[in-house]
């Protein structure tokens, strides 16, 4: 049963121009979200979080939304660069601080073009 | 450098044949745990542990073994690999409560014919 559900497989953008990449989620109780990004051969990099106090966290280019009604958050790239190229995993919990609760989605490989 | 290594990064197998992936953590955490990554279905954990000596189940289990006997180490074993654990795995380490120190290591693909 997929919890946390990333849509969208793959995602080609300009380079310069926005990524926006979406992840819905079926657990009304999930409570902390989290975006990793992982290159080829390597293991997944945390990105940026955001708790459902919040409706928005802001990081440099990245910025994350979370609408809780619904249950769908969004990472926006902004503006996308070629070493943006990854797939980008969002992640779920029930809260903060636990650490064996974290369901993930599926992945989405976003390619930015030069 | 803060880091997890996994060795082999690369396994071919045959079913029954008892194999170890090692993984080690270079930055003291108390907590390290394992996933397997599958086409269309993300990141699943296997096994954690919280401490030293101090295991426990994640949501996929079934067919794997681990132990915690250091800190820095976390291996995974399967006893009895089957074709259905064909898959990639990620072992991770971070800091008790906080998400956002998860380092995962670079993963090992195994291949069970």
């Amino acid at each position: 049963d997929q919890q946390v559900k990333q849509n969208s497989p793959s995602l080609s953008v300009q380079e310069g121009r926005i990524s926006i990449l979406n992840c819905d989620y079926t657990n009304s109780m999930f409570d902390y979200f989290l975006w990793y990004k992982k290159y080829p051969a390597e293991g997944p990099t945390f990105l940026i979080s955001i708790s459902s106090i919040k409706d928005k966290n802001e990081d440099g280019r990245f910025t994350v939304f979370l609408n809780k009604s619904a249950k769908h958050l969004s990472l926006h790239i902004v503006p996308s660069q070629p070493g943006d190229s990854a797939v980008y995993f969002c992640a779920a919990s029930y809260t903060k601080y636990n650490n064996n609760d974290m369901r993930f989605g599926a992945g989405t490989r976003l390619t930015v073009k030069p | 450098e803060a880091q997890v290594t996994q060795n082999p990064r690369y396994l071919i197998t045959v079913t029954g044949k008892k194999l170890t992936v090692t993984c080690s953590q270079n930055m003291n955490h108390e907590y390290m745990s394992w996933y397997r990554q599958d086409p269309g279905l993300g990141l699943r954990q296997i096994y954690y542990s919280m401490n030293v000596e101090v295991t426990d189940k994640g949501d996929v289990p079934e067919g794997y073994k681990v132990s915690r006997k250091e800190k820095r180490n976390f291996p995974l074993i399967l006893e009895s690999p089957s074709p259905n654990q064909t898959s990639l795995y990620f072992c991770a380490s971070m800091i008790w409560g906080l998400k956002e120190t998860q380092y995962f290591g670079p993963g090992t693909r195994l291949l069970v014919l």
